[in-house]
């Protein structure tokens, strides 16, 4: 089953642009994960988000959730080239069972 | 941080034979791991939860004699692709819940090609 629907679906920017995508998801939730895949590689994991938690930080990322909404988003500021990749926002349905969502393809253009 | 290994990182194989697939939690212990595969251009689609010392459970339309999941100790699980066809390759990925910190880690996957 897949519980998270992310949007866009592909996005394409210019390097030093601002980058958002959003997840959202349908049931009721312990934690969120945004991860990054470079096109044929494995998972990076960027940002893990509780459900008691608003907004996180991590150097250029920020991640917000809000629960009423069952939606997150990730910014990406001031994007590099090395930023492109497929995102994925993961929810644990409350059971620690993580579920992905369907993805964001981002370019970011030199 | 915590690491999970997965083992091997790429694999080609005939069509009808089998290939086994590990999974190991390096520094902690993991009672439940999980089974994801990912086709090209999609996202992770979950497969299976591995529990240790008990019998795996199967997502809804996931064949449990066709992948074949062993958890016999706290930090190795084993996925066995049995009799592969060229519609199982696929990207596999693992990942371990860790018992103490109740965090979840992802392998870096292993890309199954059966020709």
């Amino acid at each position: 089953s897949q519980q998270g629907e992310e949007d866009p679906q592909a996005l394409s920017i210019q390097e030093g642009e601002n980058a958002t995508m959003n997840c959202s998801y349908k049931t009721s939730i312990n934690n969120l994960q945004w991860y990054r895949q470079n096109s044929g590689r494995g998972l990076v994991h960027l940002i893990l988000i509780r459900s008691n938690e608003r907004e996180k930080h991590s150097g250029r990322l920020r991640v917000t959730l809000d629960t009423s909404k069952k939606s997150s988003s990730l910014l990406i500021t001031a994007s590099r080239a090395a930023d492109t990749a497929s995102y994925f926002c993961a929810t644990d349905e409350g059971t620690y069972k993580y579920i992905f969502g369907t993805g964001t393809r981002l370019k970011v253009l030199a | 941080g915590a690491v999970v290994s997965q083992h091997p990182s790429w694999v080609i194989c005939k069509s009808g034979t089998s290939v086994k697939i590990e999974c190991r939690s390096l520094d902690f212990q993991a009672t439940t791991m999980f089974w994801y595969r990912q086709f090209p251009k999609q996202s992770l689609m979950l497969m299976a939860t591995s529990n240790e010392g008990s019998k795996a459970t199967y997502e809804q339309g996931v064949e449990k004699d066709k992948f074949l999941i062993n958890h016999a100790s706290l930090t190795l699980s084993t996925l066995t692709v049995t009799s592969a066809h060229p519609e199982d390759s696929s990207f596999y990925i693992c990942s371990a819940r860790d018992l103490v910190h109740v965090d979840q880690y992802f392998g870096a996957g292993t890309r199954l090609s059966v020709l």
